[in-house]
C-alpha cells in the first residue's frame, strides 16, 4: 500500500497561512490524494482531495507536485477552530477493493 | 439532514467477552466503512461495505466481523475481546465506494475493555 508521511505537529499564528506538507513518494498513478481533519473528541472530518491539478474550496487549497509524489495543503488564514490532527492519504478510484491507510498525521497547534 | 449515528456512545466490556457497535450511515449513502483509532494514532482500516457485500478488509484478526443490512445500516462485531481492542470505532460513510468521493465520519463508539 502506498503510504504517506506528515510531520508530526506544527505551530501557526491565528490569522496567518499554513502549509501542511505530506510525502507519498510510493502514489500509484490512479491515487487521489485527500486530506482529512480530526478535532478534538471528534470523528475525522474531510477536507479536500485531488489528483494532479490545485484544487481549492472554501476550507483550504491542495498543492500537488508536478510529479505527485508530494501534496501541501494549505489553510489561507488560520483560526483558532483549525487547531486539529490534519491526515493525508491516498484512494484509489475504483470502486473494488478498497484499503484506506491513515498515518500518525499532523496536529496543528494555533496560537492566539 | 442526520449525519452518520453511531451506538453506543460509550462501552466498557471485559476480557474475552463479545461486543456489537452498530452505524447508521446517511441517507442515500450505500458504503459504510469501519475503522479503529487507538489513542494517539490515526484511524486503522478495518472494513469496508457496499450493498451488503464486503469490499474490503483490513489487516484484523478473524475475531473483527461485520455486516450491511438492507436499509445500509452495519454492525461490527469483535468476539473475544483482548485489552488492546480499547480504541475509538469510527464509522464513515459514503455514497459509493469509489476513492474520488468523501467519506463522512461518526463520531465513533468508545470501547474499554477491562
Amino acid at each position: 500500500d502506498a503510504k504517506t508521511t506528515q510531520p508530526n505537529s506544527m505551530e501557526s499564528n491565528e490569522e496567518e497561512p499554513v502549509h501542511l506538507p505530506c510525502n507519498h513518494s510510493t502514489i500509484s498513478g490512479t491515487d487521489y490524494i485527500h486530506w482529512y481533519r480530526q478535532l478534538p473528541s471528534q470523528g475525522p472530518e474531510y477536507v479536500i482531495h485531488g489528483l494532479t491539478s490545485n484544487v481549492n474550496n472554501r476550507m483550504a487549497s491542495l498543492a500537488i507536485a508536478e510529479d505527485r509524489k508530494s501534496s501541501t495543503l494549505i489553510l489561507h488564514r488560520a483560526t483558532l477552530r483549525d487547531a486539529a490532527v490534519y491526515y493525508c492519504i491516498l484512494r484509489s478510484p475504483g470502486g473494488g477493493y478498497q484499503k484506506v491507510t491513515f498515518g500518525i498525521g499532523t496536529k496543528l497547534q494555533v496560537i492566539p | 439532514d442526520a449525519g452518520v449515528t453511531q451506538s453506543p456512545t460509550h462501552l466498557i466490556k471485559t476480557r474475552g467477552q463479545h461486543v456489537t457497535l452498530r452505524c447508521s450511515p446517511i441517507s442515500g449513502h450505500k458504503s459504510v466503512s469501519w475503522y479503529q483509532q487507538v489513542l494517539g494514532q490515526g484511524p486503522q482500516f478495518i472494513f469496508q461495505y457496499y450493498e451488503k457485500e464486503e469490499r474490503g478488509r483490513g489487516n484484523f484478526p478473524d475475531r473483527f466481523s461485520a455486516r450491511q443490512f438492507p436499509n445500509y445500516s452495519s454492525e461490527l462485531n469483535v468476539n473475544a475481546l483482548l485489552l488492546g481492542d480499547s480504541a475509538l470505532y469510527l464509522c464513515a460513510s459514503s455514497i459509493r465506494t469509489s476513492g474520488i468521493g468523501e467519506q463522512f465520519f461518526g463520531p465513533g463508539t468508545r470501547l474499554t475493555v477491562l
